[in-house]
């Protein structure tokens, strides 16, 4: 059973910094093209950022409201996915899902955790 | 980036009822086009993909249609699970980008 956690959402001041872990099973990660996408409490979706396989050299791509700021990375020998955020805003508070890309579309999707950018 | 405009943002319907959602494209997205469901919970899972494939697993009172910029999803006849929000995505260009989502309500 395929299994995506995401973990490290919470309360940050705007400026500050945060990482967000999504461990994974049930699948074989080190093939794996994995996504981070938001939902805004106005409950938009939005694509934040993707990374592909070692056979695809770890490629990166990223949202441009995140462009800079955010930083994809994945530990294969671990089988997660992380997303660090600095200088973080208002408007990146969401819900965070950790996502697996199969067949250009995401097929598995976690529970997601909430990251609150406030002063 | 490709906007994506979902009709209606919400929608009261009763258990039975035929129901169609509609997603338009601002340009076109040659058939790449997914539907995705989301719980009052928050789980989120795949619907449809390509337009009209139906992901494993999903009933087939889901069904999916479209071309160029006009795809819709329908729903033949509710049933009460099927309460929940629906979210159209396109994967012709970068960045990826979803529909609004459209809220489906018990009438």
């Amino acid at each position: 059973e395929v299994q995506l956690v995401e973990t490290g959402g919470g309360l940050v001041q705007p400026g500050k910094s945060l990482k967000l872990t999504c461990a994974t099973s049930g699948f074989t990660f080190s093939n794996a093209w994995m996504h981070w996408v938001r939902q805004s409490p106005e409950k938009q979706l939005e694509w934040v950022a993707q990374i592909k396989a070692k056979s695809n050299n770890y490629a990166t791509y990223y949202a441009e409201s995140v462009k800079g700021r955010f930083t994809i990375s994945r530990d294969d020998s671990k089988s997660s996915v992380y997303l660090q955020m600095n200088s973080l805003k208002e408007e990146d508070t969401a819900i965070y899902y950790c996502t697996l890309q199969l067949s250009h579309r995401f097929a598995y999707w976690g529970q997601g955790t909430l990251v609150t950018v406030s002063s | 980036d490709i906007q994506m405009t979902q009709t209606p943002s919400s929608m009261p319907a009763s258990l039975g009822e035929r129901v169609t959602i509609s997603c338009r494209a601002s340009q076109g997205i040659s058939n790449y086009l997914n539907w995705y469901q989301q719980k009052p919970d928050g789980t989120i899972k795949p619907l449809i993909y390509y337009t009209s494939n139906l992901q494993s697993g999903v009933p087939s009172r889901f069904s999916g249609s479209g071309s160029g910029t006009d795809y819709s999803l329908t729903i033949s006849s509710l049933e009460p699970e099927d309460f929940a929000m629906y979210y159209c995505q396109q994967y012709d260009s970068s960045p990826l980008t979803f529909g609004s989502g459209t809220k489906l309500e018990i009438k």
